[in-house]
């Protein structure tokens, strides 16, 4: 499968934990984006990467919130002592660096903040 | 800011019939407008990008058109079937820059009764 695959799948957690999940774009793409989904809305975009270098976050994304992506390939999401309002799904798309831009997105992760 | 509209946010047809989706948006300067579909618990993919110096696309029984001074878009699905029930999501690209990041709308949800 070559598309943008993202684990777990699913994430049930407690209250203050923390939790991490893990995006692999497609092979090629240099540019990869984080995006949060919840229930009878639209994706929101959360930050975006440019190879390693992580170009632009939004203010949805708060301090608890880590995003990294070392190698200019995989990447990984971190959110430390979740909360309740923290149980969306979390989307990961990739696309080339062309005027283009199409995003290609993977199957998401959704977490269940308990 | 940019602010993403569509409206309705469910629609039910008869299989077989023609159907025309709508997205709105604030800002028209847009790079480029894309629509996507979304199964449910599923990730989006990506049907149609029109680029804002386009008019028009195509895919098979799709077709997307995109109207900059009005800030609208269209979708129109020929001969609907029961595969085609899914969300639809519009997205308005930013800009070609490290600052890109596309705006969802929250969907419309449509079923194709058989």
């Amino acid at each position: 499968d070559t598309g943008v695959s993202q684990n777990p799948r699913h994430k049930i957690t407690k209250r203050g934990q923390n939790v991490t999940f893990r995006c692999d774009p497609i092979s090629e793409h240099n540019r990869l984006y984080w995006y949060r989904q919840t229930l009878g809305q639209g994706p929101e975009f959360l930050t975006y990467f440019q190879n390693e270098a992580q170009l632009e976050k939004s203010r949805l994304l708060s301090d608890r919130f880590s995003a990294e992506r070392p190698k200019g390939s995989f990447s990984t999401l971190e959110i430390q002592r979740t909360e309740q309002g923290d149980s969306a799904m979390y989307l990961c798309a990739s696309s080339l660096d062309t005027s283009q831009e199409t995003q290609y997105f993977g199957p998401g992760t959704r977490l269940l903040v308990l | 800011k940019q602010e993403v509209t569509q409206i309705p946010a469910a629609l039910s047809v008869p299989e077989g019939e023609n159907l025309v989706l709508n997205c709105s948006f604030t800002d028209s300067a847009i790079y480029n407008l894309q629509w996507f579909r979304q199964d449910p618990g599923k990730g989006l993919t990506s049907l149609l990008l029109i680029q804002s110096s386009q008019r028009e696309q195509t895919s098979g029984r799709l077709n997307a058109s995109l109207d900059k001074s009005s800030g609208r878009s269209t979708l129109y699905i020929a001969a609907s079937q029961p595969g085609d029930s899914a969300t639809y999501l519009c997205a308005a690209g930013k800009g070609y820059s490290s600052a890109s990041k596309i705006i969802f709308g929250s969907g419309t949800r449509l079923s194709i009764r058989p």
